[in-house]
């Protein structure tokens, strides 16, 4: 257990949906990171919060969103699904201040979503 | 964040050392190496990071050259177990990088210790 929460670990669901993935960070950590890997992709960053707000954009699609709450857990929304969204969906944490150099960034054992 | 070079495969036999070579030739004075691996599927997992010193831990050993332009993560005996993607990435720790601390990943090396 890295101590970074991910759930659901599965979710099979219908194009056009809208979904939610949930992280909780590790205890501690202020920042939260999510990362999309498509099937025989890299690892793609997407967005990443410090204290609830929002502190870097990657490659994040407009349908997609996240937000962190005051408790620091992170949601990833994805709407209007398209079967190129099925993918693992990786939450990761860290401290997110200089301790990061000490604690590093943590990873959790993913979402695999399917859209069919 | 510099850019990273790795083979894109490497295979190792059990029980002998792995050597995974990582080219960052661009590094600047306040980039630190880091390496992840991924076993198939699951999150990535920490390995060992270090600045310029070589560094050891119970996973691995990080060796950093002097001009710091390339560096080997050594696996000393490598198992079925380590059979992975190993990531090297380079990551600005100055004050001047800002709060975007995201680590940037490349396409690895895939590792596959043989029986």
């Amino acid at each position: 257990d890295s101590g970074v929460t991910q759930t659901p670990k599965h979710l099979i669901t219908a194009t056009g949906q809208r979904v939610t993935l949930r992280c909780s960070p590790r205890s501690g950590d202020l920042s939260v990171y999510w990362y999309q890997q498509s099937l025989d992709q890299g690892l793609q960053f997407l967005i990443q919060y410090y204290n609830g707000e929002e502190r870097a954009k990657g490659n994040i699609l407009e349908r997609f969103s996240a937000q962190q709450f005051p408790d620091l857990h992170s949601e990833l929304n994805l709407s209007s699904l398209e079967l190129g969204d099925s993918a693992l969906y990786f939450c990761a944490s860290s401290p997110g201040t200089g301790l990061t150099l000490l604690y590093g960034y943590t990873f959790g054992s993913g979402t695999r979503l399917t859209v069919v | 964040d510099a850019k990273t070079t790795q083979p894109t495969s490497m295979d190792c036999a059990e029980g002998r050392a792995a050597n995974l070579p990582c080219n960052h030739s661009t590094i600047s004075g306040n980039e630190y190496v880091y390496w992840y691996r991924q076993i198939h599927s699951q999150g990535p997992q920490y390995i060992i990071h270090g600045l310029k010193n070589n560094e050891t831990n119970e996973m691995a050993s990080l060796i950093i050259t002097e001009d710091r332009k390339s560096s080997t993560l050594i696996l000393p005996h490598a198992t079925l177990r380590d059979t992975a993607v190993y990531y090297c990435i380079v990551r600005d720790h100055s004050p001047s990088s800002g709060s975007a601390r995201q680590l940037t990943f490349g396409s690895g090396t895939q590792l596959t210790v043989l029986p």
